[in-house]
């Protein structure tokens, strides 16, 4: 199967702070999505992005598929940012439209 | 508003007795699965659903059942909950399977086992 790999796997930022988060992939896929996940457990999508570049406010999101990585970028960072980002791809070209998730990087933003 | 919906959001249960999370999402969603997570291990499918009465199986069946006799439910059972069940539970829905869409989470389960 796909193998997604995130790093870094921790970081820790000062609010106001900007910082780069990478997403690995395997295979090629048709979709790819990044998520947040908040100290309530709950997953929130934040992009869906199997390819090009989009912004949501202070993050934005590329996909080069042909190369195979992702990146979340997240600017001015806030602590409601702290919490664990996933990225999670699918290669639907099969029956199941499984994704399968990477470790996730777990960020702390502090006051 | 576009939502998947999971109850309980808490459960506490003991050993042997029957149990069932339910998922219900309201976007006419073809395809439909369930997720569980674990420290370490990461989210990893259980079921999935292509459609009506058309289920099959994930990367973790094994002491789970579920059924999609609607379009817009898909309930997760587990007929004798044991403690290595014990786990944060999602419930996922998208358009259409071999279709480019994004996918949609519930908020989540959290199953204690004891």
């Amino acid at each position: 199967g796909i193998q997604v790999e995130q790093s870094p796997p921790d970081l820790i930022l000062q609010e106001g702070a900007n910082s780069t988060l990478r997403c690995n992939f395997s295979d090629s896929v048709n979709n790819l999505q990044w998520f947040h996940q908040n100290p309530w457990g709950q997953l929130i999508n934040l992009f869906y992005i199997p390819s090009g570049t989009k912004q949501n406010g202070r993050l934005s999101a590329t996909t080069v598929a042909t190369e195979r990585y992702s990146l979340l970028y997240i600017s001015s960072s806030q602590t409601t940012d702290s919490g664990v980002y996933f990225c999670a791809v699918a290669n639907s070209g099969g029956s199941n439209y499984k994704l399968t998730f990477g470790k996730g990087t777990l960020l702390t933003v502090n006051p | 508003e576009a939502q998947v919906t999971q109850n309980p959001r808490y459960l506490i249960t003991v050993t042997g007795k029957k149990l069932t999370v339910t998922c219900s999402q309201n976007m006419n969603h073809e395809y439909m699965s369930w997720y569980r997570q674990d420290p370490g291990l990461g989210l990893r499918q259980i079921y999935y659903s292509m459609n009506v009465e058309v289920t099959d199986k994930g990367d973790v069946p094994e002491g789970y059942k579920v059924s999609r006799k609607e379009k817009r439910n898909f309930p997760l059972i587990l007929e004798s909950p044991s403690p290595n069940q014990t786990s944060l539970y999602f419930c996922a829905s998208s358009l259409s399977p071999g279709v480019d869409t994004e996918a949609f989470f519930g908020q989540g389960t959290r199953l204690t086992v004891v």
